[in-house]
């Protein structure tokens, strides 16, 4: 157990609509990260907020927003989805002093039929 | 961040150990070497990191040779559930902004232990 819990685990949808994932990161952790995994592709890496900031910025579609609450769960919103967005979501989160260290979440698995 | 290279799989027979070897001959002195693994469809999994000292935890001993340029991951007594794809990444141990900080993910190795 990484300590990093995603809600809900298994999700469908249709085309169009609109879903949102959720984050708890680590007890401690400023750092979220949000990562997409497709069938048989890579990690690509979305976005990251820091103590609630947006910090850094990947290949995250302009359908697609996140924001980190002052609580420090972060909330990833999928708008106008399309099939191409089925795919695995991870949250991960890392403390301030150790940031090449990354805990990962179990992921969050959306299908869009 | 400097690239690395790894080979796209590799098979290793249970109970034997398995050496991944990563490539990373642009790495820059402050660059860290980290290494994670994804088991099928689970969220990646941290494993170890070092920068120029080999380093060795309860899960795995990472070599880095003397010039940096490569290094490899030891899985000492591979078991089935090891089977995974392992990541080699190289990234700067402190980020310029605190908080600025993200890993990227390659292809990997994917690891096959066999009976």
């Amino acid at each position: 157990d990484s300590g990093v819990t995603q809600t809900p685990k298994h999700l469908i949808t249709a085309t169009g609509q609109r879903v949102t994932l959720r984050c708890s990161p680590r007890s401690g952790d400023l750092s979220v990260y949000w990562y997409q995994q497709s069938l048989d592709q890579g990690l690509q890496f979305l976005i990251q907020y820091y103590n609630g900031e947006e910090r850094a910025k990947g290949n995250i579609l302009e359908r697609f927003s996140a924001q980190q609450f002052p609580d420090l769960h972060s909330e990833l919103n999928l708008s106008s989805l399309e099939l191409g967005d089925s795919a695995l979501y991870f949250c991960a989160s890392s403390a301030t002093g150790q940031p090449g260290t990354i805990y990962f979440g179990e992921g969050s698995w959306l299908t869009v039929v | 961040d400097a690239k690395t290279t790894q080979p796209p799989s590799m098979d290793c027979a249970e109970g034997r150990a398995a050496n991944l070897p990563c490539n990373h001959s642009t790495i820059s002195g402050n660059e860290y070497v980290y290494w994670y693994r994804q088991i099928h469809s689970q969220g990646p999994q941290y494993i170890i990191h070092g920068l120029k000292n080999n380093e060795t935890n309860e899960m795995a001993s990472l070599i880095i040779t003397e010039d940096r340029k490569s290094s490899t991951l030891i899985l000492p007594h591979a078991t089935l559930r090891d089977t995974a794809v392992y990541y080699c990444i190289v990234r700067v141990a402190t980020p310029r902004r605190a908080g600025s900080y993200q890993l990227t993910f390659g292809k990997g190795t994917k690891l096959s232990v066999i009976p």
